[in-house]
């Protein structure tokens, strides 16, 4: 079965670029799905941060996307999210998801990865 | 940006009774919606999807309803693992939005 599993910092800096990277096991990002990353700040809601296809197209929430970067490194099944000029306001547990039946990017979140909380401070 | 507001906020109930949870649309969204069930410190899982289908491996006491601005989740009889917050999608037009959640606590 498909799983995912989130790395990167768990502490970053005000003003710094927080970078994550998600690792995809028991499917390869080449045969293709959108991949996506959705964070959610201590105790609130859900916000979508933007999804991506395996050939590099990518879609961004209007509210992140100067600052929010989407890869991927098939080499290593992996998709990865950067967000520059982080402030306390991008404190929140950053979660990465498969997008979906595959056809779309425009689609639901099914699976996530555990989770990883990054905070924002100095 | 389409808005979902979930009510109510918080449903007390007891292992065993029916939960209704609502989920509004700010616009048609026709059955492009999905629900998520979230445990303490876990992550969001799939529910119901298009508004009415189950996700794989999801109990038949959850059952999502509804098309356009309104949208309901069932859940026909809680069991204890079901106490936990529920959140709405829709992936009818960018940029996808979730509702702020509804908390289904104990009584």
């Amino acid at each position: 079965q498909v799983q995912l599993q989130e790395s990167g910092p768990g502490l970053v800096k005000p003003s710094e670029t927080l970078s994550l990277n998600c690792t995809v096991s028991g499917y390869s990002i080449r045969n293709g799905y959108y991949w996506g990353w959705i964070r959610q700040p201590p105790g609130k809601g859900l916000e979508w941060i933007g999804s991506m296809f395996q050939s590099g197209t990518t879609y961004y929430n209007p509210s992140l996307r100067s600052r929010v970067t989407m890869s991927v490194d098939t080499s290593k099944n992996q998709f990865s999210l950067r967000l520059s000029s982080v402030t306390a306001a991008d404190t929140a547990v950053y979660y990465c998801a498969r997008v979906g039946r595959g056809y779309t990017a425009r689609d639901w979140f099914d699976p996530w990865g555990q989770g990883t909380l990054v905070t924002v401070s100095s | 940006e389409i808005v979902l507001t979930q009510s109510p906020a918080t449903l007390s109930l007891s292992p065993g009774e029916r939960a209704t949870l609502s989920c509004r649309a700010s616009q048609s969204v026709s059955s492009d919606l999905a629900w998520y069930q979230q445990r303490p410190g876990q992550a969001p899982r799939l529910l119901i999807y298009d508004a009415s289908n189950r996700a794989t491996g999801i109990p038949a006491r959850f059952t999502g309803s509804g098309s356009g601005t309104d949208f309901t989740l069932t859940i026909s009889s809680l069991e204890p693992e079901d106490f936990a917050v529920y959140y709405c999608q829709q992936r009818s037009s960018w940029p996808l939005t979730f509702g702020p959640g509804t908390k289904v606590d104990f009584k």
